[in-house]
């Protein structure tokens, strides 16, 4: 099946760094990626969307230029969490869209910032 | 505006049946999913609904009327890995989807 391989799985940066984390599409074209946070008990909240070769759309609210994002290629999307900060720990996934209804989604990012 | 409801947690037994609810206001209605996240882990795929009914899928299945805005998703057997959160989640006319908080399923022996 389609799957979507997420890394780094987890990562610890320091406060003011900048952590990139990247989705691959490994069997599939993934035209369209989106970026989600999970915050503990919480639901997964839409940070933006990405199209091959355009800009991505952000949801209200998040910053683009703290969550940059960028989808060069079919096959790979990648998420800069810049000048990170201890509210930037979250839990980040991305998922591209199969078909008219199916969605997958990578295996998620754990992002610690002390 | 966009919401879904579903409750936050529930507990059940080992070998029962459980039935987890949600209801929705949306602009739009392309579908309904279904979820299962463990914890630290990325959501897995369980059921997607478009027309009123049942679907059954093994031991879980899934149910909707859309004239009433709700879903359920009906679990039998339960095991103890069952123990996770599940999301209901709507595609809106925009096809975005639109997520549940999940409710947190607790499984005891």
């Amino acid at each position: 099946g389609a799957v979507v391989s997420q890394h780094p799985s987890w990562v610890i940066c320091k406060s003011g760094t900048s952590v990139k984390i990247e989705c691959r599409s490994l069997d599939f074209q993934a035209t369209t990626m989106f970026w989600y946070r999970q915050f503990p008990k919480q639901s997964l909240m839409l940070m933006a969307t990405s199209n091959e070769g355009s800009k991505a759309t952000y949801e209200q609210g998040v910053e683009k230029d703290k969550f940059l994002i960028n989808h060069a290629s079919l096959t790979l999307s990648t998420l800069t969490v810049t000048s990170a900060h201890p509210e930037d720990s979250s839990f980040y996934i991305c998922s591209a869209r199969l078909g008219d209804y199916g969605y997958t989604f990578g295996s998620g990012t754990r992002l610690t910032v002390v | 505006g966009q919401n879904i409801d579903q409750p936050t947690e529930m507990t059940a037994t080992e070998g029962a049946i459980v039935q987890i609810n949600c209801t929705y206001q949306t602009s739009g209605f392309n579908g309904l999913f279904w979820y299962q996240q463990h914890a630290g882990e990325a959501p897995t795929f369980l059921s997607y609904n478009v027309l009123d009914g049942l679907e059954e899928k093994g031991r879980f299945s899934s149910f909707l009327s859309r004239s009433k805005g709700y879903s359920y998703l009906l679990l039998k057997e339960l095991q103890m890995k069952d123990s996770a959160s599940y999301l209901c989640a709507v595609m809106d006319s925009n096809y975005q989807l639109i997520w549940g908080a999940g409710t947190k399923l607790i499984i005891k022996p």
